[in-house]
């Protein structure tokens, strides 16, 4: 168990719709990155956020956007979603930028 | 642009062989390198990690060692185990606060 959770674990979306994703990290882990996986592949960074602000961000799109709030839960937001991001959307927690990284099990969505 | 490689892709092996897993990197400027296993349709479980001016690192079976002169990173897991048949990957720190994985090894050790 690495103390990080994410929730739905599931969830099936219609094209152009709007979805939020929730993580809850480990506590004292000020540090929140998250990462989507299609099928067969590598995770790929789509940003973090550290104390409450973006610090880097990967080749998404600005529909693809985040929240970390001061009590360790952050949030994933993707708008007017297409098929393509269809995937396993994962978040990571550590104490710091950099350092040993704590995957919560991830969010498995579908795009119809 | 930093891109990180696995290979081989796949691995098939004898319960007990030594094995060796290697991930290669284009960019030197990197922060760190981790490795990871994960288990079908489940989450991340972090190995071992590496930082910039470390050379190996050990856990138990494993030990990963790093180059960063040359680009390259192996995992080496002693004594396989049936129980070690999972994905494994790579990932590297690097600029812009972004960490770049490799897509990674699968694993299968036969009973």
């Amino acid at each position: 168990e690495t103390g990080v959770t994410q929730s739905p674990t599931h969830l099936i979306k219609t094209r152009g719709q709007q979805v939020t994703l929730r993580c809850s990290s480990q506590s004292g882990h000020n540090t929140v990155s998250w990462y989507q996986q299609a099928l067969g592949q590598g995770p790929q960074f789509i940003f973090q956020y550290y104390r409450e602000e973006e610090n880097g961000r990967g080749n998404f799109p600005p529909r693809f956007s985040g929240l970390q709030f001061p009590n360790y839960s952050s949030e994933l937001n993707v708008n007017a979603l297409e098929l393509d991001d269809s995937a396993l959307y994962l978040c990571a927690s550590s104490p710091g930028v950099f350092e040993k990284l704590f995957f919560g099990s991830g969010t498995q969505l579908s795009v119809l | 642009k930093q891109e990180v490689t696995q290979i081989p892709a796949a691995l098939s092996v004898p319960e007990g062989e030594n094995l060796v897993l290697n991930c290669s990197f284009t960019d030197s400027a990197i922060y760190n390198l981790q490795w990871f296993r994960q288990d079908p349709g489940k989450g991340l479980t972090s190995l071992l990690l590496i930082q910039s001016s470390q050379r190996e690192q050990t856990s138990g079976r494993l030990n990963a060692s790093l180059d960063k002169s040359s680009g390259r990173s192996t995992l080496y897991i002693a004594a396989s185990q049936p129980g070690d048949s999972a994905t494994y990957l790579c990932a590297v720190g690097a600029g812009g606060f972004k960490t770049i994985f490799g897509a990674g090894t699968r694993l299968f050790v036969k009973a």
